[in-house]
């Protein structure tokens, strides 16, 4: 079975502050990916990174970073000097080699306030 | 156009109505989901197919069918809505565990 646990539900920071979404995932498959997507108010959901599980490097987008760490079992993402534009809904989710659907995280909700 | 396209976008229908929800894609993927939004409960997964003779039931399928016509339209219905069927509904297509999803527009249903 898979689980991905997003324990923050909301979040509100002052714009131009760091900020950084947790995500924990639970898998047995020892080949998998996890993804973060984002969902505007706008109600679309925009795919943001995708990570295989033997890639461990960090990746940074502009400001915005995921940290992976197999040994912790997690996948964070760090937005730098937040904008406004960053509010929204963020979805960590996972994808295992065994499994045939993409498990979905709660979602943490942003709040970025000017 | 989008690749991956929902219609209706907007929906309100009364209790016990009969409605379906359409989905086609040009990404020419086999896999097609059918997910619920609901506040805080995140994506929760309807039903499934990964061809056209291959249709399986998720987590929350009960009040819920789904026919996938061809590899490129999967329908979503609601037999008899009841107001609690009021969430976002997204359909989305790939082409393996690999490449995560490519999800369309969504389409907001109300039911009163």
């Amino acid at each position: 079975a898979q689980k991905v646990t997003q324990a923050q539900t909301e979040i509100s920071v002052v714009e131009k502050e760091d900020v950084t979404l947790d995500c924990v995932y639970e898998t047995r498959d020892t080949t998998y990916y996890l993804f973060w997507y984002k969902q505007p108010p706008s109600g679309e959901l925009v795919f943001l990174i995708r990570r295989n599980s033997f890639d461990e490097q960090n990746e940074i987008s502009g400001r915005y970073s995921w940290n992976f760490q197999k040994s912790t079992s997690s996948f964070n993402f760090t937005i730098t000097a937040s904008q406004v534009v960053d509010s929204a809904v963020y979805f960590c989710a996972l994808s295992g080699a065994g499994s045939y659907q993409l498990t979905f995280g709660k979602g943490t909700k942003l709040s970025v306030i000017p | 156009d989008a690749d991956v396209t929902q219609t209706p976008r907007n929906r309100i229908t009364k209790t016990g109505k009969r409605i379906m929800l359409e989905c086609s894609q040009t990404k020419g993927h086999d896999r097609m989901y059918w997910y619920r939004q609901d506040p805080g409960l995140g994506l929760r997964l309807i039903y499934y197919s990964f061809d056209v003779k291959d249709i399986n039931k998720g987590e929350i399928s009960d009040g819920y069918s789904v026919s996938r016509q061809a590899q490129a339209k999967f329908s979503l219905s609601l037999e008899s809505a009841i107001p609690n069927q009021t969430a976002l509904y997204f359909c989305a297509t790939s082409d393996s565990y690999r490449s995560g999803y490519t999800f369309g527009s969504g389409t907001r249903l109300t039911v009163v």
